[in-house]
Order: structure tokens, then sequence, then C-alpha cells
């Protein structure tokens, strides 16, 4: 199964909008509302930033909201900071009971 | 505060095995789903499997790459979560995180990773 199709990078200035796309297909982003978006800074480990679609786990910022149509879900982050810049990975699980990762979006802050 | 630590990493010849352990503390080990995820160097994330609770009936779900070969198990007694892997392949080589599940399939908390190099 392929990994679910993210553009390579982004940019934004601090304080814009940006939004990263996840798109899949209708067996796994498409089947369930179970995508999550995780964000990695450099030799660091992963952090969880939405799950089920739109849901911020304690402690995430609400400038990070998700959403989701059809086989596409997106990743808004407003209010554009720094610390923002990292790497972001979407996530969703299958028809297969597996789970399968974008390729990962490099945010630039400008 | 929910910790994982990864450990048992390390170098390893194609064909052979390696057992990785996490511990977790924090929170009620028992109850926890438990993912384990890969990352090889300089690239993405890859899932690698997820074990259920027992109280659920404990049982697991393999990516397609790793099945047959990798197995997932726990001793709640101990608090810990391992990871078997036999007939190991170069491509195998990643840092791998284990983390708690969030609503089924969510990694919530991981650990801060532990690298198993394949390679002869």
């Amino acid at each position: 199964q392929s990994a679910l199709t993210q553009p390579a990078s982004v940019s934004g200035s601090p304080g814009q909008s940006i939004t990263i796309s996840c798109t899949g297909t209708n067996s796994d982003v498409g089947a369930y509302d179970y995508v999550s978006w995780y964000q990695q800074h450099p030799g660091k480990a992963p952090k969880l930033m939405i799950y089920d679609v739109s849901n911020r786990p304690s402690g995430v910022s609400n400038r990070f909201s998700g959403s989701k149509s059809g086989n596409t879900a997106s990743l808004t982050i407003s209010g554009l900071q720094s610390e923002d810049e990292a790497d972001y990975y979407c996530c969703s699980c299958t028809t297969s009971n597996t789970v399968i990762f974008g390729g990962g979006t490099k945010l630039t802050v400008l | 505060e929910v910790q994982l630590v990864e450990s048992g990493g390390g170098l390893v010849e194609p064909g052979g095995s390696l057992r990785l352990s996490c511990a977790g503390s924090g929170f009620t080990f028992s109850n926890a789903w438990m993912n384990w995820v890969r990352q090889a160097p300089g690239k993405g994330l890859e899932w690698v499997g997820r074990l259920k609770s027992k109280v659920v009936g404990g049982t697991t779900d393999y990516a397609a790459p790793v099945k047959g070969r990798f197995t997932i198990s726990r001793d709640d007694s101990k608090n810990t979560l391992y990871l078997q892997m036999n007939s190991l392949k170069p491509e195998d080589t990643a840092v791998y995180f284990c983390t708690t599940v969030l609503s089924f399939w969510a990694s919530g908390s991981w650990g801060q990773g532990t690298l198993v190099t394949v390679s002869s």
C-alpha cells in the first residue's frame, strides 16, 4: 500500500496560516475518521497534534486544526510561529486493519 | 506524566534477531494499547504494529513488511512492551519508537526511540 500523499514542503511567514494536505484513498483516509497528524522537530520524537481528524490532545495549541473531505485530510496552522518549523506527518488507519503514514511535509517559517 | 523508554537496539547482521523493550510508567500500562513505529535514517515514519490490551483480547496487527518476522508482546507485571525481530533485513534499519495508542489507532505518547542497524 502506497504512502499517503503530502506536499514535500510548505512555507509561510510568522502570523500567517498554512494548510498541509494529505491525500489517500477510499481504503484509508476516506474510509474512517481516524486521521492523525504528527509534528517532528529534528532529532526528536514525533508529537501527536491532531487525532480522529480534528481532535486536539491536551496541551496542543488551538492554532492547530484538522479537517477531512472525502479522501483528503488537511492540517491548518494559524498564527504561524517560528517554533512551528518542523516536519509534519499525516496518518490513517486502513480497511486492512493497518496504519499508513504520509511521506511528510517540511514546514519552513520564513 | 507518561514515560516510555525503549532499549535493546544495536548492530545485527542480516538474518539475525533482536528484541526491543519499552518500559512504560505514569499510566496504567495493562489497560494501554501500544504501537511500534519506526523511522529509517533520513526517512519518514512507518507503522510497525499494534498490540491491544489483554482485557480486549491482547490481539496484534502488523504492517505487511514485518508480518511473519516481527512479534509484539507485553508483560503487564513489568509494565514492558516487547518487539521480537527475526530474519532481519538491511531495510529494517531504523529508529524504533514505542507509543501509547489513543482512540484505537493514533500514537499518543512516544518514547525517545532506539536505533537498530542491520548490516554485515
